[in-house]
């Protein structure tokens, strides 16, 4: 069974500063990898999705990568600013379909002005 | 303007009640999805439909049921049954579900339902 986890539960930057969020999963026949903002109290805005024949994605400032044979996704933000603050979602899904996505639990990321 | 509408926004349940959240959707996608969102937890799935008269149960389908009547609409409908209902529920929609192809899922702005 696949199992997603974000690690760390919650992340603090300055203004300005480019990061890291982090996604691990445990089934490296994860077919492609979906990475969601989701802001309090709101529905999910989806980011990026990166196939299964691709290794990275980029949209602005945002840039994800995905190397399965580690396990592992990484969301890149660039110039970080104070909207950037939010829970980053990241979700995996199998090669049945794309109706089984699994969730990590998310990072809440707050950018300090 | 394209999108997901899920009403209402906030729903109280009484014991013992049933009750219906709304999707919809005019993005005319085949395929649309029921989450369910605790806190502390990742999104689990409770339904999905893949094509009008047609759905699939998914990780957490017990207390809940679905219908598919139109390709634009999916309701959720939350019984007695569900012993532990009150959460923040979403759904979703993507262009389709046909094995080997993936689609990009989109998300409605959720409903939180609380059990008085």
């Amino acid at each position: 069974k696949q199992e997603v986890t974000q690690i760390p539960a919650a992340l603090s930057v300055p203004e300005g500063e480019n990061l890291v969020l982090n996604c691990s999963f445990t089934d490296s026949a994860i077919y492609n990898l979906q990475w969601f903002r989701q802001d309090p109290g709101k529905g999910l805005t989806s980011l990026l999705l990166i196939q299964s024949s691709q290794r990275e994605q980029t949209s602005g400032r945002l840039n994800a990568s995905l190397d399965k044979s580690s396990g592992r996704s990484t969301l890149y933000i660039a110039a970080s600013q104070p909207g950037d603050s939010a829970t980053y979602l990241c979700a995996g899904g199998s090669n049945f379909g794309n109706e089984k996505l699994t969730f990590g639990t998310g990072t809440r990321l707050t950018i300090i002005p | 303007d394209g999108g997901i509408t899920q009403s209402p926004k906030y729903l109280f349940r009484k014991e013992g009640q049933n009750v219906t959240l709304s999707c919809e959707q005019n993005l005319n996608h085949d395929a649309m999805y029921w989450y369910r969102q605790d806190p502390g937890q990742g999104l689990r799935l409770i339904y999905y439909s893949q094509i009008v008269n047609d759905f699939q149960k998914g990780d957490i389908a017990e207390g809940y049921s679905v219908s598919r009547e139109k390709k634009e609409s999916f309701p959720l409908t939350v019984t007695s049954a569900q012993k532990n209902p009150t959460a923040f529920y979403l759904c979703a929609s993507s262009a389709s579900t046909l094995a080997g192809v993936y689609n990009e899922q989109f998300f409605g702005p959720g409903t939180r339902l609380t059990v008085l």
